[in-house]
Formats: structure tokens, sequence, C-alpha cells
């Protein structure tokens, strides 16, 4: 299963709403993920199902999407949303990446 | 607080191996699926190997099936990758990471680096 992410690269003001998408190849239902990774730091859970907030995590990230097309959309941009964002299909081996998209500052 | 401390990375020729582990400590290893997920620095996450609870089930990347070979010991809370006929391009920092339910990895090792090069 081939995960693509549009755009690759976003840019953004602090404020904005910003939906990043991620279509799967083939049908994967709603075992979808997504992570936020910060420069020389470990990837961080956001979102998984699909569309559950993982624990901790703000409430202005939601997901989005089943099937072949996902969204990750960030209601109201702040300072340390600027990262680069991965989905992550989670059916069955292999657990594949999308290539990323970096969130940018404006 | 739940730790992963990978070890075993280095340099090493082409053709050659190394076996990487990953310590586990602050939850019950054997309650989890674990993974395996590099990432060349500045590029993208590429996810590895991955192997259930009880060594059941296991998965691997297109790109390193029939090399490499995950496995684990939950006695010592340790999980491993034997990594043979190792590329160029499998360079990277290689990271472990649980697997929960859902299949998300909620936690990751900071990596262990591996360089492969004549």
């Amino acid at each position: 299963i081939q995960l693509t992410q549009s755009p690759s690269l976003l840019s953004a003001s602090v404020g904005d709403r910003v939906s990043i998408t991620c279509r799967a190849s083939q049908d994967i239902s709603s075992y979808l993920a997504w992570y936020q990774q910060k420069p020389g730091k470990a990837p961080k859970p956001l979102i998984y199902a699909a569309s559950t907030l993982q624990s901790g995590v703000p409430s202005r990230f939601s997901g989005s999407g089943s099937g072949t097309e996902f969204t990750l959309t960030i209601s109201s941009l702040q300072p340390e949303d600027f990262a680069t964002y991965y989905c992550q299909h989670l059916n069955s081996y292999p657990h594949s990446f999308g290539q990323g998209t970096k969130l940018e500052i404006k | 607080e739940v730790q992963l401390v990978e070890s075993g990375g280095g340099v090493v020729r082409p053709g050659g191996s190394l076996r990487l582990s990953c310590a586990a400590s602050g939850f019950t290893f054997d309650d989890y699926a674990m993974s395996w997920v590099r990432q060349v620095p500045g590029k993208g996450l590429e996810w590895v190997s991955g192997i259930n609870w009880n060594s059941g089930t296991t998965g691997y990347a297109d790109s390193v099936r029939g090399r490499f070979t995950i496995s684990r010991d939950n006695a010592k809370n340790s999980l491993f990758l034997q990594m043979n006929s190792l590329r160029a391009e499998d360079t990277a920092l290689y990271h472990c990471a649980r697997d929960v339910g859902s299949g998300i990895k909620d936690f990751w090792g900071q990596g262990t680096l591996v360089t492969v090069s004549s």
C-alpha cells in the first residue's frame, strides 16, 4: 500500500487553518495514523484510527476520512505546530508511511 | 516511565552485517507489538519491520525483506534487528517503537545510527 501526501510543503501563518491530505493506493478503512516530527526529535503520535486524538494532543488537531482519502486539519496554527507531518497506515504489514509534509512559517 | 534505548549501530562495509538491539523498560514488554523505523537524516520516515507480542507475526518492508530479521526476547525486554547483506541505502538512523492496540507507534527510542560505506 502506497501513501501519498499533499502538499509536500505548506507555508502558513500563526492562526491559519490548514489541512494535509493523505491518499492510499487501496482501501485501508480507517487504519491510518498521523505523526508530527520536529528536527532532531522522534515522531510524536497525533491521531490514530483516522480520527481519534492521541492522549494529550491539543484539540486543534483533527483527522477525518476513510477508505483511500484522509485529512489532517489544524484549526488554528500555533508557533509550536511548525514541523513535518507524516501519515502511516496501520492495517496489515508493512506499515508504510507517507513521504511527509513540511509545514513552514510563511 | 517508558524508555526504549537502541544500540548496535556503527559503520559497516557493503555486504556486511549488524545486529541492532532495543532495551525496553517502564512497561510490560510482552503486552505490546514492536517496530523498527528508520530515517535518513533530513529525509522521511521508513517503516522497516514489525513483530507482534509473541513473535507469531512479523512483517518487513519490501526494501529489506530477505536481508533483515526481527526478533524479540520477552524475558529480557529486548527487541532485535539482524541486518545482513547491508547496502549503502540502508544507511540511516534506526528507531525502535512501541505499537499500541491501534497500531500507532506511541513511544520511540532516540535511535542508533547505521552507516554502510566502503
